[in-house]
């Protein structure tokens, strides 16, 4: 029940193109839902976040997508970019035990020139 | 500013020896949190730490074990290597531990190989 299932794994996207990455839940405790991104050597560092009661959030170029009926969230990373090539993490928490961050498996993306 | 700062940042073991890893917190901050990272694969929480004690444990053994100083940095211990304990171990600080979630810092990591 503590599991946040990511898709796909890889994901190749041409220069320009949207990014889309999805993730789905089953624990409705989940209260706040993150997305990371990691570059290679780095630690994760904070993209964008929601809270299930809003729908939709947009940040720039990203966007989170949220359903809350279908416990599924995804990424919309709009007018890819060769800067956007990292891997993203999806993930959960929630207040009950605010420290402790359930990540997905992660999605490495690759944007073509 | 400095941020979230590991050190070190490779190191070789052989299995059954034990290994501490070090962590300093970003300024500000007085809360750390450890997380693993098989490659491949999402960090996953081993344990935090506010005001010198364990406030949260993720789903590890024993073997895995903490400290935080005075000065809020903190050391990852772990006993009796594994070949499996083969990941990279990341560090996160945040200036509070209910806030935690909201504001992680994360450190680059440190990369731990058992042979």
């Amino acid at each position: 029940q503590q599991q946040v299932k990511q898709s796909p794994q890889s994901l190749i996207v041409q220069k320009g193109g949207i990014s889309i990455i999805n993730c789905a839940y089953e624990n409705t405790a989940f209260d706040y839902f993150p997305w990371y991104q990691q570059f290679p050597g780095k630690g994760p560092a904070l993209l964008i976040a929601i809270r299930p009661d809003v729908s939709e959030k947009k940040e720039g170029r990203f966007t989170i997508s949220f359903n809350k009926s279908a416990k599924q969230f995804s990424l919309h990373i709009m007018d890819s970019q060769p800067g956007d090539s990292a891997t993203y993490f999806c993930a959960a928490s929630m207040g009950s035990s605010a420290s402790k961050i359930i990540f997905g498996s992660g999605t490495r993306l690759s944007i073509r020139p | 500013d400095a941020g979230v700062t590991q050190s070190p940042t490779h190191l070789i073991k052989t299995r059954g020896q034990q290994v501490t890893l070090r962590c300093s917190p970003k300024s500000g901050h007085d809360t750390v949190s450890w997380y693993q990272q098989a490659l491949g694969q999402g960090p996953q929480f081993i344990f935090q730490y506010y005001e010198e004690e364990e406030r949260q444990r993720g789903n590890f053994p024993d073997r895995f074990s903490g400290h935080q100083f005075p000065n809020y940095s903190s050391e990852l211990n772990v006993n009796a290597l594994l070949l499996g304990d083969s990941a990279l171990y990341l560090c996160a600080s945040s200036s509070t531990p209910d806030r935690g979630r909201y504001a992680y810092t994360f450190g680059s990591g440190t990369r731990l190989t058992v042979v």
